[in-house]
C-alpha cells in the first residue's frame, strides 16, 4: 500500500531564512512525488513533481525538491522565504500504474517578519 | 485557458436537506475526485472516477453520492445522511498517465 508521511505538522520560520519541508513514502514500485501548496480557502497548486532522473527537481516560485530512494524520502526546500509562502504544503506520491495520489496530512508554515 | 470549475464557492443549507456540488473540466482528463478537507485532517477521499459511467468508494463516502455521465463532469450530492456535512469540498482530475492532480478552487459548505 501507499502512503505519505510529513513529520511536522507546523514549522514557523522567518522572512528570508531557508525551509525544508520532510516527506517520506511507502511504494512499492517506482514512485511519482509530488509537492502541491495550499493557501487559505483555496485549491492545491502543483509546485514540482519527480517521475525520473536527476534526483533534485525545480519546481515555482523558487522551491526544489530532492528525491532520495534509499531514505524513501522527497524533501521540499527553498533557500530564503517570502511571507506569501505562509500556506500548507501536502506531499503525495503516485505511480505509473497507480494515478490515485495519496497525500500526506500537510504541514502548515508560517512566516514571521 | 485549460482548467476545473467547482460552483459554487460558498453554499448553506438547512440541515436533512440534499446538496449538489458542481465539478466541471475541460482539460479532457479522465479520472476525476473528491476529496473533503477538515482542519488538521488533510485530504480525505471520498469518491473517485476513472472513466464515464464508473466510480469507486473513497475513504469516507458514506452520506455522498456521486455520478459521472459526462468526461467533463462530477457532481457530488452530500445527503441528509451525513452526520457531519460541514467542510471544505475539493475537486480533482487527472490523466492516466499519473501526471499528478489539477484542482478546483473548493467549495466551502456550511450546513445549519
Amino acid at each position: 500500500a501507499q502512503s505519505v508521511t510529513q513529520p511536522d505538522i507546523h514549522i514557523t520560520v522567518s522572512e528570508g531564512a531557508s525551509l525544508e519541508l520532510r516527506c517520506n513514502y511507502s511504494y512499492g514500485a517506482t514512485p511519482y512525488l509530488f509537492w502541491y501548496v495550499q493557501s487559505p480557502g483555496q485549491g492545491l497548486q502543483l509546485l514540482l513533481k519527480y517521475f525520473s532522473g536527476d534526483t533534485l527537481v525545480q519546481g515555482i516560485k523558487g522551491f526544489e525538491a530532492e528525491f532520495k530512494r534509499s531514505q524513501s524520502s522527497f524533501n521540499l526546500r527553498k533557500p530564503s522565504v517570502h511571507w506569501s509562502d505562509a500556506a500548507e504544503y501536502f506531499c503525495a506520491v503516485g505511480g505509473v500504474n497507480d494515478y490515485k495520489l495519496s497525500f500526506g496530512a500537510g504541514t502548515t508554515v508560517t512566516v514571521r517578519a | 485557458d485549460g482548467g476545473i470549475t467547482q460552483s459554487p464557492k460558498y453554499l448553506f443549507r438547512k440541515e436533512g436537506q440534499n446538496v449538489t456540488l458542481s465539478c466541471e473540466q475541460n482539460l479532457n482528463h479522465d479520472a476525476m475526485y473528491w476529496y473533503r478537507q477538515d482542519p488538521g485532517q488533510g485530504l480525505r477521499l471520498i469518491y473517485y472516477s476513472q472513466i464515464v459511467n464508473d466510480f469507486q468508494k473513497g475513504d469516507i463516502a458514506e452520506g455522498y453520492s456521486v455520478s459521472r455521465e459526462k468526461k467533463e463532469s462530477f457532481p457530488l450530492t452530500v445527503t441528509s445522511a451525513q452526520k457531519n456535512p460541514t467542510a471544505f469540498y475539493l475537486c480533482a482530475s487527472s490523466m492516466r498517465s499519473g501526471n499528478g492532480y489539477t484542482f478546483g478552487s473548493g467549495t466551502r459548505l456550511t450546513v445549519v
